[in-house]
């Protein structure tokens, strides 16, 4: 249990679908992030939220829409996805200090598949 | 732009031996290095960081160093057992939030 839950585990939508993941956190962290793994490519790093605001946009396409209604949730929503965003998309959260020392508590993500 | 490099080649070891991973980054000079734990199937999992000002920590059977002169750290795991064998990731933070992570480095040891 890593303090940081994420729904689905596995999804398989077709490019014309709209879903979306969830991430929630339960160890009062105020930082959350949106990561994207591919294989043989590092962890990409997409959306970071800081106190329910965004911090940083990392070019992501705009088919990709992040939502933080609170410094415990954290939502992507998902539309008109391509073939090459099939991934394993993982969240995660940090305590934020004001300084980067802070470490990142991953979930264990949700394998997206795009048909 | 900032990159970090990690032996993408999987590293075999032999149970009972020191493994060494490396991590080497160009550019930016982060204040704090940070290694990483992933088991397939799993998000990682933290495990250490070490300051730009200190040359050496460890936890347990882990050691970690960090040369800001080679802008490299070395992951070492002492006296390995089977169950060390995942993907170990090395990142860095520029700035408070935008953490960048080596592709990393898959450790099996060997029984």
């Amino acid at each position: 249990e890593t303090g940081v839950t994420q729904t689905p585990r596995h999804l398989v939508m077709g490019m014309t679908n709209k879903k979306s993941l969830k991430c929630e956190q339960h160890l009062g962290h105020n930082a959350m992030y949106w990561y994207k793994q591919s294989a043989k490519k590092p962890l990409e790093l997409m959306f970071v939220y800081n106190f329910k605001e965004q911090t940083e946009n990392n070019s992501v396409p705009s088919r990709f829409s992040p939502e933080c209604p609170n410094s415990s949730h954290l939502f992507l929503h998902l539309h008109t996805l391509q073939p090459e965003d099939s991934a394993l998309y993982l969240c995660a959260s940090s305590q934020d200090r004001g300084d980067s020392s802070q470490p990142q508590h991953f979930g264990d993500g949700t394998r997206l598949s795009i048909l | 732009s900032q990159k970090i490099e990690q032996n993408s080649e999987a590293l075999n070891i032999q149970e009972g031996k020191t493994a060494t991973l490396t991590c080497n980054y160009t550019n930016y000079s982060p204040a704090y290095l940070q290694w990483y734990r992933q088991d397939p199937g799993r998000g990682p999992v933290f495990l250490l960081l070490i300051r730009e000002n200190e040359k050496e920590k460890r936890k347990e059977r882990l050691k970690v160093t960090f040369d800001t002169t080679l802008k490299q750290s070395l992951f070492h795991i002492t006296a390995s057992q089977p169950a060390d064998s995942a993907t170990y990731l090395c990142a860095l933070v520029q700035g408070t939030y935008k953490y960048i992570f080596g592709t990393g480095t898959r450790l099996k040891v060997l029984a």
